[in-house]
């Protein structure tokens, strides 16, 4: 199985607020997974990735946890901003000798009040 | 630094006509990846070339073709068009197009295509 399930399709938020995106993936040969953050007109952009072997990554509000054993990964945008409102994708590629194939989750619309 | 540049932006083609949509990596950047991005179906790899040649590919009909030229750059080809061709079509480049935090993928901001 070669898919990424992404939730939730779309999130609202307060300013302030913890932003919280869900992944789930069933190939075991996924190891690598970043998550890319896409503005309308725009392509999407790298905002944080993680190897399988560490639980948790951090990068000033964004945080990714890892958990290998039940095959999810999750994005944590801390202090939610306006200008975090856009789409995110969850991602997964194979080992670094295959090449550049990412397989990319659903997709999370958030929006981020004022 | 200039990012990886599509052209053109904007397509209108009816069914069955071809199309040629263009790729320029970022500067010495030797991969180069294709997706299709529509509402339905979100983000789909489509194929990867790197050193002129085809690396991976992705589920879509042979009517999707590309290559890779000498200078990295890249064109993707589709053939017949067909209504569900309708979509953004992204290229992404990066140094070696093995994935790790060390040669990360950069996105175009993609040709929208649409097929009448």
């Amino acid at each position: 199985q070669q898919q990424v399930k992404q939730s939730p399709q779309s999130l609202i938020v307060q300013k302030g607020g913890i932003s919280i995106i869900n992944c789930a993936y069933e190939n075991t040969a996924f190891d690598y997974f970043p998550w890319y953050q896409q503005f309308p007109g725009k392509g999407p952009a790298l905002l944080i990735a993680i190897r399988p072997d560490v639980s948790e990554k951090k990068e000033g509000r964004f945080t990714i946890s890892f958990n290998k054993s039940a095959k999810q990964f999750s994005l944590h945008i801390m202090d939610s901003q306006p200008g975090d409102s856009a789409t995110y994708f969850c991602a997964a590629s194979p080992v670094e000798t295959s090449g550049s194939r990412l397989t990319f989750g659903e997709g999370t619309q958030l929006t981020v009040n004022p | 630094k200039a990012g990886v540049t599509q052209t053109p932006r904007y397509l209108i083609k009816t069914r069955g006509q071809q199309v040629t949509l263009s790729c320029s990596p970022i500067s010495g950047h030797r991969s180069v990846s294709w997706y299709q991005q529509t509402p339905g179906q979100g983000l789909q790899f489509l194929f990867e070339y790197f050193s002129e040649t085809q690396r991976n590919k992705g589920n879509f009909p042979g009517r999707f073709s590309g290559r890779q030229f000498s200078n990295s750059r890249s064109e993707m080809n589709v053939s017949t068009l067909e209504l569900g061709d309708s979509a953004l079509y992204l290229c992404a480049s990066s140094f070696s197009g093995l994935s790790s935090d060390k040669n990360i993928q950069y996105f175009g901001a993609g040709t929208r295509l649409s097929v009448l």
